[in-house]
């Protein structure tokens, strides 16, 4: 069945340093990419999204792009703050509804 | 605009008791869906209901877990019996359509502990 598959975590960085979340999707057709923002204690907010090949999405720094070729949509942002720590999960839209992956714990250090 | 209504916020029962679940749309929104969260886990879709009919179930353990969603509008989910293993955040959400163009909208979820 289709799936996403995002890097494991937890990912801990020093503030203002570069961030890289990994996810992959399977390639049925061309779904919707989204990424989701888990802050403790609070549910789900859509982060980006991108919903054809080469599109970026971006929002709050964080970038992401839909790379056809190598079925990716990585996650991005140049300069972390305290304030990004977070679940983020990468998600796909297969026929009118979203298929997670696991979620990646983003912890980051002052 | 107001967002997806979900209660209880949190659940702690006993295995095999019965406990069920609400869910209030954002208005208009004729796609509803639940998803379970175990913990350390992605979101994993139980049950999808285009207006008041169902979509998608092939996920939902149908010999414990039920859902409705009457009139169209508000919907519950209830496990009975409950499981050890139904531990987890139940999350409710809604949308205008489907292909990225609208988004999805999540509540806060439920989350339920079974001891």
């Amino acid at each position: 069945g289709n799936s996403v598959t995002q890097m494991e975590g937890p990912v801990t960085l020093s503030e203002e340093a570069f961030l890289t979340i990994n996810c992959t999707y399977t390639a049925t057709g061309y779904p919707s990419l989204f990424w989701y923002v888990q802050y403790p204690g609070e549910g789900l907010q859509l982060l980006l999204k991108a919903t054809k090949a080469d599109d970026k999405g971006s929002n709050k720094g964080f970038e992401a792009t839909y790379r056809k070729e190598t079925t990716s949509f990585h996650l991005e942002k140049g300069s972390v703050q305290v304030s990004d720590s977070a679940v983020y999960f990468c998600a796909a839209e297969y026929g009118n509804k979203l298929v997670f992956g696991a979620g990646t714990i983003l912890r980051v250090k002052s | 605009e107001a967002g997806v209504a979900q209660s209880p916020r949190y659940k702690i029962i006993e295995k095999r008791q019965s406990v069920a679940f609400w869910c209030n749309p954002i208005s208009g929104h004729a796609t509803l869906y639940w998803y379970q969260q175990i913990l350390g886990q992605g979101p994993k879709l139980l049950i999808q209901f285009q207006n008041n009919g169902v979509v998608d179930d092939s996920q939902l353990p149908k010999d414990r877990f039920s859902a409705e969603r009457l009139k169209g509008v508000d919907s519950t989910l209830k496990i009975q019996p409950a499981k050890l293993e139904d531990s987890a955040v139940y999350l409710c959400a809604s949308s205008l359509g489907g292909q990225g163009i609208y988004g999805y909208t999540f509540g806060s979820g439920t989350r339920l502990t079974v001891v």
